[in-house]
């Protein structure tokens, strides 16, 4: 199976602030790579499939980049309701796989 | 406007059974495969189950497969997720997850219901 590994697994960071997180795929996935973005007691919300592709309705400051087993989600100009955990999540397998997750806190 | 309600959460015991169910709306159920993904207390996300759009084709973790079965009846734009020999570490939230194809599965999820607590104790 294909494990997924995030990096930092938090950051505290500031309002304006550009944040960078890291996926890493233990093999080569292409592009199958998604990103989402989960609020406390919320449901997890879709941002960016396909590695880059920015999901109808997410704000351009969210950006994805990547390939292979090496993947980025940036956040430019962190805005206040951007503090949350963020996941990235494999779709090359059908047997799909999250990372561990990646908490945004306010510094 | 897409709405998924689960529905069929509670306390069980271990060993127990328990049906879960995704109401689906603002779409048309039939042309779209259906996930569940669930969330431990504290924890990180768990793709849990997946069904195509017609039913045909399912797929399941390793941790449920043999205790878990996912269907769908089209007719009713409702999904299912039976959970027979419960454990304590299948307590969780537990979401519905729309993909944005049928057949073949993209294995991605574009819209999410908002959950339904699985409590495993005795």
């Amino acid at each position: 199976d294909i494990q997924m590994t995030q990096s930092p697994s938090s950051l505290s960071a500031s309002v304006g602030d550009r944040v960078t997180i890291t996926c890493r795929a233990s093999q080569s996935i292409s592009t199958y790579l998604n990103w989402y973005q989960q609020k406390p007691g919320k449901a997890p919300k879709l941002l960016i499939y396909g590695a880059s592709s920015l999901q109808t309705g997410v704000p351009s400051r969210f950006s994805g980049s990547g390939s292979g087993t090496d993947f980025t989600l940036t956040i430019n100009s962190l805005q206040p309701e951007d503090f949350a955990t963020y996941y990235c999540q494999q779709s090359y397998s059908t047997s799909v796989a999250f990372g561990g997750g990646t908490k945004v806190e306010i510094k | 406007e897409v709405q998924l309600l689960e529905s069929g959460g509670g306390l069980v015991q271990p060993g127990g059974s328990l049906r879960l169910s995704c109401a689906a709306s603002g779409f048309t159920f039939s042309s779209y495969a259906m996930n569940w993904v669930r969330q431990a207390p504290g924890k990180g996300l768990e793709w849990v189950s997946s069904i195509s759009n017609i039913g045909y084709s399912t797929d399941y973790a390793d941790s449920v497969k043999g205790r878990f079965t996912i269907s769908r009846d089209n007719s009713k734009n409702t999904l299912y997720l039976q959970m027979n020999s419960l454990r304590a570490d299948d307590t969780a939230v537990y979401y519905c997850a729309k993909e944005p194809n049928g057949y073949p599965p993209y294995n991605w999820f574009d819209s999410w219901g908002q959950g339904t607590l699985v409590t495993v104790s005795s």
